[in-house]
């Protein structure tokens, strides 16, 4: 089935640092979806990319869909203690399937 | 709180018990998604109903798991004959799926059921 890689699974950074996740898939996507799980939360949406070479921006969060419709980014500028969590990357399985399939998500810390 | 609603939050069954999770979708939403998390892991996909219809179960295991979403009431999780391995956190999804359009709808989660298996 649908795999969808992510890296790094782990990033500690200090307050202040940029911060980015990379999102792989080995077939190309017709959507992406990323998500935030704060430590003992639940996954909460944040942003779906549709379009080829697509960027959106959420405040310090820049979102990038690849041109090829396989990879994705997240890039976090300037990090806050607030951003702590996992992020993940999620596309749709193979066939046109409802389900959605998730990346392992990254976990991020920051350092105060 | 016109949220995901899953009960019970944290649920303790001894091996051999039955578990059983409880999931009301969004109010407007049809669609249920079943999730299951291991600590560290990321979230694996169990099975994906809308009412009264199994569409996808391709992640859920064959024996002791079972789920439904009755035309009246919740979706249900249920877990027979628990052993240790089940422990996780299920998390409940759901969404609202636009047929104009080929894109997977957002899905809207619940705080989840973290079950410990004793």
């Amino acid at each position: 089935g649908q795999q969808v890689m992510q890296i790094p699974q782990y990033q500690h950074v200090q307050e202040g640092e940029d911060f980015t996740t990379y999102c792989n898939s080995s077939t190309t996507l017709s959507n992406i979806q990323w998500y935030k799980q704060r430590p003992g939360g639940h996954p909460v949406f944040l942003i779906q990319l549709v379009k080829s070479g697509e960027v959106k921006k959420q405040k310090r969060l820049t979102f990038q869909f690849g041109e090829a419709k396989k990879n994705s980014s997240l890039h976090i500028t300037a990090t806050q203690t607030t951003d702590v969590g996992t992020y993940f990357c999620a596309g749709p399985d193979q066939g046109g399937s409802e389900k959605l399939v998730f990346g392992k998500g990254t976990k991020l810390t920051v350092n105060p | 709180n016109a949220g995901v609603m899953q009960n019970p939050r944290h649920l303790v069954r001894r091996r051999g018990q039955e578990a059983r999770l409880r999931c009301s979708p969004m109010k407007g939403h049809s669609h249920v998604y079943w999730y299951r998390q291991l600590p560290e892991e990321g979230l694996k996909f169990m099975v994906y109903l809308q009412k009264e219809n199994i569409i996808d179960e391709s992640g859920m295991p064959k024996e002791r798991f079972s789920a439904e979403f009755p035309k009246e009431g919740p979706s249900i999780l249920r877990i027979q004959q628990v052993v240790r391995g089940d422990s996780a956190a299920y998390f409940c999804a759901s969404s609202q799926t636009d047929r104009l359009s080929s894109y997977n709808s957002p899905l809207h989660f619940g705080n989840g059921t973290r079950l410990t298996v004793t």
